[in-house]
Formats: C-alpha cells, structure tokens, sequence
C-alpha cells in the first residue's frame, strides 16, 4: 500500500504551546484527512482537505495541503490539556475509497 | 444519532479458535470498512463494501479472513484459526458511498486478543 511518514512520533508540550505535525506520502493524495485517538476509541475526524494548496482551519487547528499533493501539516494553537491523544495523517487517491494511514503523532501536554 | 457501533468490544479466545466481529454502521451510510490497528501504528485497510458487495478486500491478510454485509447494512467480520498475530484492534468504518467528499465515521473498535 501507499507509505505515509508521520513526524514527529511523538511530543510533549507546554500548556499554551503551539504543536506543528506533518506527513508526508511516496505519491500523490487527493485527500488529505487529519484524525485524533483518544484511548479506547476510534479515530475522529478534525480537518479535511480536498484540494493542492487548501488551508483549512477548525477552531485552534489548522491544516494545510501541500501544493506537491504528497504532504499535509496539522497545527495546534495554544494548546490545552484535552489536546492529549493521539494524531494521524490519512489520505486516498482519486476514486480509491481505502484510506491509507500514518504512524501517528503522540501528544502529551504538560500543564 | 447513533454513531457507529462494534460489538464486543474486547474478545479473548485461544489460538487456532473462530472469532466473529460485528459491526453496526450509521443509517443511510452505504459505504462499509474494515481495518485493523495493530498497537503504535495507524489502522491498515482491510475490506470496503459498498452496498451488500466487496469492492475490495484487497487489505485482507490471507483467507483466514473474510467478511460478510447480506443486508447492506451490519457487517461480520470472520477470522477462522486465530493466530497469535491475529492480535489487534479491528475498526469500522462507514461513510455516505460518495466518491470525492467522502468522510469515514469510525466506530470505537474491537479489541482481539488470541492467547
């Protein structure tokens, strides 16, 4: 299947700090999705991005398609204790349904 | 409303035994997944139904595994002789079936365990 490197693995933060993740692919994505874990449960959806060059934003997240159509990045602003969990990088190719995930992005906050 | 739903949450069983896991996806979603998260990495693709048919089962390790939707709706995912490497969290996912937009809802998983 598709690779999707995912750095960092891991982090820890500051309360307040802002966290900046990325991924990048060995090819072209016409999707790039950003998900976050949290023990027990399954990934849920935070930002969507459909387009090369698109930057979105959802609250204190922001995330940004590359122009390449090969990497995304996922900023968190300010961040606060219930930004702990997990991260990944997801995304598909034109009409492929499967998403092809990353290794995930451990965040822990220190307060 | 309701989300996607798996049942059972944790399964433990013996190596070489059958297993059967359920999923119950959104209403008026199509689209069926199944993957397979094992621990420290990101889920891996297993099968995708669209309808009560397997588009794809491309992800599907090997014919241990198979996976049924009859009614289009509630899939069954079956692993017969259970390995040890079998262990993991399998998660659903469902979604509208609407090519470019499209958006997976995922149901909180199934943990395996085999012993």
């Amino acid at each position: 299947g598709q690779q999707l490197n995912q750095s960092p693995q891991s982090m820890f933060i500051q309360e307040g700090e802002d966290v900046s993740m990325n991924c990048t692919s060995s090819s072209i994505f016409n999707t790039w999705l950003w998900y976050k874990q949290d023990p027990g449960e399954g990934p849920v959806l935070l930002i969507a991005l459909y387009k090369a060059g698109e930057l979105t934003s959802n609250g204190r997240l922001t995330a940004q398609f590359g122009t390449t159509r090969k990497d995304s990045f996922l900023n968190i602003s300010a961040s606060i204790p219930s930004d702990v969990g997990i991260y990944f990088c997801a995304g598909n190719s034109d009409n492929d349904y499967k998403l092809s995930f990353g290794a995930g992005t451990t965040v822990t906050v220190r307060a | 409303g309701a989300g996607v739903s798996q049942t059972p949450s944790n399964k433990v069983t013996e190596k070489g035994k059958y297993v059967e896991l359920r999923c119950d996806p959104i209403s008026g979603h199509t689209a069926l997944y199944w993957y397979r998260q094992s621990l420290g990495q990101g889920p891996e693709f297993l099968i995708y139904f669209q309808g009560t048919g397997a588009a794809d089962d491309s992800g599907l390790p090997n014919d241990r595994f198979f996976a049924v939707r009859p009614e289009g709706s509630v899939s069954t995912l079956k692993i017969q002789r259970t390995e040890r490497g079998d262990s993991a969290v399998y998660l659903c996912a469902s979604s509208f079936g609407q090519v470019g937009t499209d958006t997976q809802y995922f149901g909180p998983g199934t943990r395996l365990t085999v012993l």
